[in-house]
């Protein structure tokens, strides 16, 4: 069965420190991988994507995320954390298919001490 | 270009009573879909559409009902409301069935 799985439901980094949010999925395909970001009260925005081609990919806000296709991972960095980075994260994978669908990770919440 | 907007923000509804979530989008995109977000449990696909005029089923579409008889909107229907449908409410659209999905601001709906 496909599934994401974000093994971390709440994380506390200080300002400045280094940020890794972990993502493991199961997919039978070739997926397509997504992180989305969800402040307070709104809704879902795209950090960064995966299709194909370089595994580590640059997203907006200073994020990256690598895929390692041997770990069925997708891992969210980002080298130095703001205050307002502090918000929900959603990790979510897509295939080939003909819907489009996402499977979306349970999230994990994001927060900074100053 | 507002993007994907939803109407309304936020409802009350007592049980068993009935209501249309609106999701409109004014970027052509073909694929949209409505999500239901529950503490703990990510964003759960309800029900989404390829095209105007279609409809499918997603992950947990017991209670809901859509149309898709505009492109650029998608109405999101629940006949008989039960507090088990108290969540917050999310639509998205896409443009090819490989791209991003763009989500909306919610409707967060409670159920008494």
């Amino acid at each position: 069965a496909q599934s994401v799985t974000q093994p971390d439901i709440h994380i506390t980094v200080s300002e400045g420190a280094s940020l890794e949010l972990r993502c493991n999925y199961s997919y039978g395909a070739t997926p397509y991988l997504f992180w989305y970001v969800q402040s307070p009260g709104q809704g879902l925005q795209l950090l960064l994507k995966y299709f194909s081609g370089d595994t580590l990919v640059q997203g907006i806000k200073g994020f990256e995320a690598e895929f390692k296709r041997s770990q069925s991972s997708f891992n969210l960095r980002k080298p130095s954390v703001h205050w307002s980075d502090a918000a929900e994260y959603f990790c979510a994978v897509g295939g080939s298919g003909n819907t489009g669908k996402l499977i979306f990770g349970q999230g994990t919440t994001l927060q900074v001490k100053p | 270009n507002a993007g994907v907007t939803q109407t309304p923000k936020f409802r009350v509804l007592k049980t068993g009573q009935s209501m249309t979530l609106l999701c409109a989008q004014d970027m052509n995109h073909e694929y949209m879909y409505w999500y239901r977000q529950d503490p703990g449990m990510g964003l759960r696909l309800i029900h989404y559409s390829v095209g105007e005029g279609t409809t499918a089923k997603g992950e947990v579409p017991d209670g809901y009902n859509v149309s898709r008889l505009k492109k650029q909107n998608f109405l999101l229907g629940l006949e008989s409301a039960a507090p088990s449908q108290t969540s917050v409410y999310f639509c998205a659209s896409s443009m090819h069935r490989v791209n991003e999905q763009y989500f909306g601001p919610g409707t967060r709906l409670t159920v008494t």
